[in-house]
């Protein structure tokens, strides 16, 4: 199975900031990689898939990039709606994988 | 609109099997491409992917767990069945399933879980 890491496990920032979530694959693929957001108490929400195109109703302050082993997910302007759990996924090749998760926190 | 919803019990003991239930609605199971995963979460921890069942009856299941698990489904009835055997508090964990149309596409849909505890 390809072992997927996210970086950093615990983020915090303010309203306003940017931040970037990175999740490293163990073997390299194209672009079959998703990112969900998750609440507490509530199911993962999916943002974006094939590494950069956003779900549809996802605000565009999201954005993902990347490719190979190393993909990114990017909040350009913290709103407080945003602070959650995010996991990445590849689903280049079966099973899907999940990374650990990364807690965006409000400094 | 597409829904699903996971059923089961709350508690379970240690050595008991567990049987939860996806109803869904707004797709079917049988049309090309449909895949329905069941995913759990550990409080606290990360996503795990449990087993699939696709439109054409295939299903895969996790490694680790793969002699444990079963699913099914009833196409008539929307429904895909998850049985685990031989239950331990370390499957305690909050249990959730969710749809993929295609292999090669994330979970698009989701339930909103099920929490299962795991104690005697």
């Amino acid at each position: 199975d390809i072992q997927m890491t996210q970086s950093p496990s615990t983020l915090s920032a303010s309203v306003g900031d940017r931040v970037t979530i990175t999740c490293r694959a163990s073997q390299s693929f194209s672009s079959w990689l998703a990112w969900y957001q998750q609440k507490p108490g509530k199911a993962p929400n999916l943002l974006i898939y094939k590494a950069s195109t956003l779900e549809s109703g996802v605000p565009s302050r999201f954005s993902g990039s990347g490719s190979g082993t190393e993909f990114t997910l990017t909040i350009s302007s913290l709103q407080p709606d945003d602070f959650a759990t995010y996991y990445c996924q590849q689903y280049n090749s079966f099973p899907g994988t999940f990374g650990q998760g990364t807690k965006l926190e409000i400094k | 609109q597409v829904t699903l919803r996971e059923s089961g019990p709350a508690l379970v003991k240690p050595t008991q099997t567990l049987t939860l239930t996806c109803t869904f609605s707004g797709f079917s199971l049988s049309t090309s491409g449909m895949c329905v995963s069941w995913i759990r979460q550990p409080p606290g921890k990360a996503l795990e992917w449990l087993a699939l069942i696709d439109w054409d009856d295939d299903e895969y299941y996790s490694t680790s767990l793969k002699t444990r698990l079963t699913i099914s489904k009833d196409t008539s009835k929307n429904q895909v069945v998850l049985t685990m055997t031989n239950m331990d508090p370390v499957d305690t964990a909050t249990y959730y399933c969710a749809r993929m149309v295609g292999y090669s596409s994330p979970f698009d849909y989701w339930g909103q879980g099920t929490l299962v505890t795991v104690s005697s």
